[in-house]
């Protein structure tokens, strides 16, 4: 079945760590999103990707970097710069051109301890 | 800066009665808007887009309404059911390239 795969599910970071969550699709889709979720606020955007081998920041870039050298894969690493990096983190991917709806992982819940 | 305001408050209904949930916007004029359904723990899943050009979308026991005028989309589902009871988020189209941008979401609770 085609789908898109976060991991870890479950993710604990020490202070001035690098940590890379996972996201695999196989769904052939050429646009990848990574998301940020906290309490009580929406979704919002880090980075995006609509084609391999390039790919825009969003509205929260700062302390994360990606990298897109596969079109299945979209890993995202969260770097000792991001302050507050304790969030649920997730994955989406779409059709690139139009207007379709995303297909989302099931999440990486990333702890810092 | 563009905002997507959703009832913060949970929404409380008997089951078989009809759930409306609203998502208003400002200071942009999207494309097209999308609803989804996230349960606890998990990823969000897509359910309908309506673009600005169509008044009503239906799907099954879910219907959305978008109004360009007022800014705002209404979500409904008709006979609900303990099952529906979920957070239900709005995405607006922002800025081109299918690139989204998300409410913080309406919990439904449907009570048998």
């Amino acid at each position: 079945d085609g789908g898109i795969t976060q991991s870890p599910k479950y993710l604990f970071r020490k202070e001035g760590q690098n940590v890379t969550l996972s996201c695999e699709q196989n769904l052939n889709h050429d646009a990848m999103y990574w998301y940020r979720q906290d309490p009580g606020q929406g979704l919002r955007l880090i980075y995006y990707s609509q084609i391999v081998n390039d790919f825009q920041k969003g509205d929260i870039a700062e302390g994360y970097s990606v990298s897109r050298e596969k079109k299945e894969s979209f890993p995202l690493t969260v770097t000792s710069a991001q302050k507050n990096p304790t969030a649920f983190y997730l994955c989406a991917s779409s059709i690139a051109q139009g207007a379709y709806g995303y297909t989302f992982g099931s999440g990486t819940r990333l702890t810092v301890v | 800066s563009q905002k997507i305001e959703q009832n913060s408050e949970a929404l409380n209904i008997q089951e078989g009665k009809t759930a409306t949930l609203t998502c208003n916007y400002t200071n942009y004029s999207p494309a097209y808007l999308q609803w989804y359904r996230q349960d606890p723990g998990r990823g969000p899943v897509f359910l309908l887009l309506i673009r600005e050009n169509e008044k009503e979308k239906r799907k099954e026991r879910l219907k959305v309404t978008f109004d360009t005028t007022l800014k705002q989309s209404l979500f409904h589902i008709t006979a609900s059911q303990p099952a529906d009871s979920a957070t239900y988020l709005c995405a607006l189209e922002s800025g081109g390239y299918n690139k989204l941008i998300f409410g913080a979401g309406t919990r439904l609770a449907v009570h048998p």
